[in-house]
This record gives structure tokens, C-alpha cells and sequence, in this order.
């Protein structure tokens, strides 16, 4: 089963206005983190927003913000006052543990191309 | 400045060679991994080490090495094991301090078999 599923391959959306990205997640581990990430045709992987697991107000940085909805495992991403700069893929991610042993791991969705139009 | 960096940003290899990536970081993270990225896809872990002289196979190891003897130090190779290395490659570093810290991540290496 997948772990992180991101079911938009590709998004427009209108210059000035929000998007929503959407994730869903897969784990059994209760203690886990949710990330998302934005890489331009560069290739950089820029860190966005962090969500834990036990954190009971959703995520805000700017922008972005993290809509967590943590019975349906879901972590979609809102961009609001989209600009010709976010034009970029977005990968969603989760970390959790993978022993007992402090061992985490960070597994990628296979992201969404989300283009900015004028 | 604290960051990661990767070298070379390309690199060609020959069928049949090894190559070595490297990446090194400043941040004083005792976590790393190395991911790969192909075409419109998302990243694959590689390997990933917590802590110096230690490291554990990801979902994609065949055909790969690493060692770890130094914390600031994380080379990969790509032997001629693996079948198809033309690639993106991605070296992340994350501290074990924080839980709520990210991953880090270097530029990346793009690397083609002629």
C-alpha cells in the first residue's frame, strides 16, 4: 500500500487565487510527521510546512497553510494568493519510525506539478 | 553560512564504471540520506544513516553504497551493479534533536550513463 498519495498530477490555477494540493497517508505509528516540500525546475527541494501528528491547530507558515485532517489521514495543501512564482512541483511527505531503535524514515508522495496562470 | 553541498552538480559515467557522490554538511545533523528522483516522479530513499559508522538500506539499495565515517560526511556509490543510474540525486541531512525539524537538502546530482 502506498504510504503517501498525492492524486493530482498536475494543477492550474489562476494568478491571486488558492489551491488546494491533496494528500493522503498511510501509518500505524500514532507518533508521525507530515511535511511538505516545493522544488523548482532547479531541482532544490524547499522545506514549505511541518505538521505533527499530535499538534491540534493546523499548520500556518505565510501562504501556506496545512489542512489536517488526522481521522481521514489526510494533509492537503492551501496555498492562498497564488503567484507566478509557485509554479513548481509539490511533494507531500510523511516521517515515522521504523524501529525501535529512533530510526525514522521520510517517505515521498510522487507530487503534483502545479502551474500559476496569468 | 550552514547548509549541505553535493559534487559534482553533473556527472557522466561510462557503462561498467563506479561513481562516487559526494555530500557534506555543516549543520551538525546526525541523521542523512541519500534519495533518487527520476522524471516526473517523487523521491526514492537510497540508504540512510542516524549516526556515524551506522547506516541501514532503503527501499531502493541495489546496486548502491555508503559508508559514514565521518558525522559531516555521507558519500554515495553508484556501482556497476545498478542497472539504470540515470538520475537526479538528492543528499538530505535532518537533526535527531528536534522531531519536528526537516530534512535538509543539498542541491542535488544529476547523473547520466553515456
Amino acid at each position: 500500500a502506498q504510504k503517501i498519495t498525492q492524486t493530482q498530477p498536475g494543477m492550474f490555477v489562476q494568478e491571486k487565487e488558492a489551491v488546494t494540493l491533496d494528500c493522503t497517508y498511510d501509518t500505524s505509528d500514532p507518533s508521525y510527521g507530515l511535511f511538505w516540500y516545493k522544488q523548482p525546475s532547479s531541482g532544490e527541494m524547499i522545506f514549505l510546512i511541518y505538521q505533527g501528528s499530535y499538534d491540534q491547530q493546523n499548520a500556518t507558515e505565510g501562504r501556506y497553510s496545512l489542512n489536517f485532517q488526522k481521522a481521514r489521514k489526510s494533509a492537503n495543501l492551501v496555498i492562498s494568493a497564488s503567484q507566478l512564482g509557485d509554479s513548481a512541483m509539490y511533494f507531500c511527505a510523511m516521517r515515522e519510525a521504523v524501529n525501535s531503535g529512533g530510526y525514522q524514515k521520510v517517505t515521498f508522495g510522487t507530487g503534483t506539478k502545479l502551474q500559476v496562470i496569468p | 553560512d550552514g547548509g549541505i553541498t553535493q559534487s559534482p552538480k553533473y556527472l557522466f559515467r561510462k557503462e561498467g564504471q563506479n561513481v562516487t557522490l559526494s555530500c557534506e554538511q555543516n549543520l551538525n545533523h546526525d541523521a542523512m540520506y541519500w534519495y533518487r528522483q527520476d522524471p516526473g516522479q517523487g523521491l526514492r530513499l537510497i540508504y540512510y544513516s542516524q549516526i556515524v559508522n551506522d547506516f541501514q538500506k532503503g527501499d531502493i539499495a541495489e546496486g548502491y553504497s555508503v559508508s559514514r565515517e565521518k558525522k559531516e560526511s555521507f558519500p554515495l556509490t553508484v556501482t556497476s551493479a545498478q542497472k539504470n543510474p540515470t538520475a537526479f540525486y538528492l543528499c538530505a541531512s535532518q537533526s535527531r534533536q528536534k522531531s519536528t525539524d526537516t530534512q535538509y537538502f543539498g542541491p542535488g546530482t544529476r547523473l547520466t550513463v553515456l
